[in-house]
C-alpha cells in the first residue's frame, strides 16, 4: 500500500515550452505533498511544498512562477515547469506522507526532464 | 540549504562485508530517516529513529543517533550485491521549524559480487 504514482517517467521538451508533471497518491489521501530536484549525483532539494486546497510553500530561491504547483484534490499534486530552459533539466521527484505527522514519506519513481 | 553531510561520498565492499555511512547535521531535529535510491529511481525509506532514541535496528540495518553530536549512523551488515545503491540521511524539523524533510548529500555504496 501507500503508492505514490508520477507522471511521465520521462520526458524531453524543447525550450520555450511548459511541462507538466503529476503526482498522485494511489491509495491515501495526501494533503500535502513535497516536490524535490535533484541533479546527477547530488542529494534532493526540496522545491516546494504543495497544499491541497492552498497556495504552495515555496522554498528560497525556487520562483514561483517558473515552477507552478497546483493541488486542487486530496490525490493530484501537479508542477509545471514553464518556458522551460535547458538548465531546468533535472530529476523531479514527488513524495506525500500517507501515516502521521512525523511519519516518513513516500515517494513517485521521478521524473527525467530534459529541455533541449 | 542543505541540512545532513554524509561521508562517505562512496563506498566501495565486497559482498558479505559490512558498511558504515554517517550522517551528521546542523539543527535540532524531531527524527532522523535514511532512505535508499536505486539509480534514477524515487526513494525508498529503510528506517526511522527519533530525537530521543539512540539505537534502532531493522532486519540487516543498524542505526544509531548521537544528538549531543548532531550525527547518525547507518551500518549495513553482511551486505549483498543487491544493496548497491544511493542512501540518504533526512532530517524532520520540528512542526515550529516548517516540519521539513531534508536530505543529506548521499552515500554512493557499490558492492561487489
Amino acid at each position: 500500500g501507500a503508492v505514490v504514482s508520477q507522471h511521465p517517467s520521462r520526458v524531453i521538451c524543447k525550450s520555450g515550452t511548459s511541462v507538466k508533471i503529476e503526482c498522485r497518491s494511489l491509495d491515501f489521501q495526501a494533503t500535502t505533498m513535497f516536490w524535490y530536484r535533484q541533479f546527477p549525483k547530488q542529494s534532493l532539494m526540496l522545491m516546494a511544498t504543495s497544499n491541497e486546497g492552498s497556495k504552495a510553500t515555496y522554498e528560497q530561491g525556487v520562483e514561483k512562477d517558473k515552477f507552478l504547483i497546483n493541488h486542487a484534490s486530496l490525490t493530484l499534486s501537479t508542477l509545471t515547469v514553464t518556458s522551460a530552459h535547458p538548465e531546468d533539466s533535472s530529476f523531479y521527484i514527488c513524495s506525500a506522507r500517507p501515516g502521521p505527522y512525523n511519519s516518513p514519506l513516500h515517494f513517485g519513481n521521478g521524473t527525467r526532464l530534459t529541455v533541449t | 540549504s542543505q541540512q545532513g553531510e554524509e561521508d562517505p561520498q562512496a563506498l566501495s565492499i565486497q559482498e558479505g562485508e559490512n558498511a558504515t555511512m554517517n550522517c551528521s547535521y546542523k539543527t535540532s531535529i524531531n527524527n532522523l530517516q535514511w532512505y535508499r535510491q536505486n539509480s534514477g529511481r524515487g526513494l525508498v525509506h529503510l528506517i526511522l529513529i527519533r530525537s530521543n532514541e539512540r539505537e534502532k535496528h531493522s532486519g540487516r540495518l543498524r542505526v544509531t543517533l548521537d544528538t549531543s553530536k548532531k550525527s547518525s549512523s547507518l551500518l549495513i551488515t553482511a551486505s549483498r550485491a543487491a544493496d548497491t545503491a544511493s542512501y540518504f540521511c533526512a532530517t524532520k524539523f520540528p512542526y515550529n521549524q516548517g516540519g521539513k524533510l531534508i536530505f543529506g548529500q548521499g552515500t554512493e555504496l557499490s558492492v561487489k559480487p
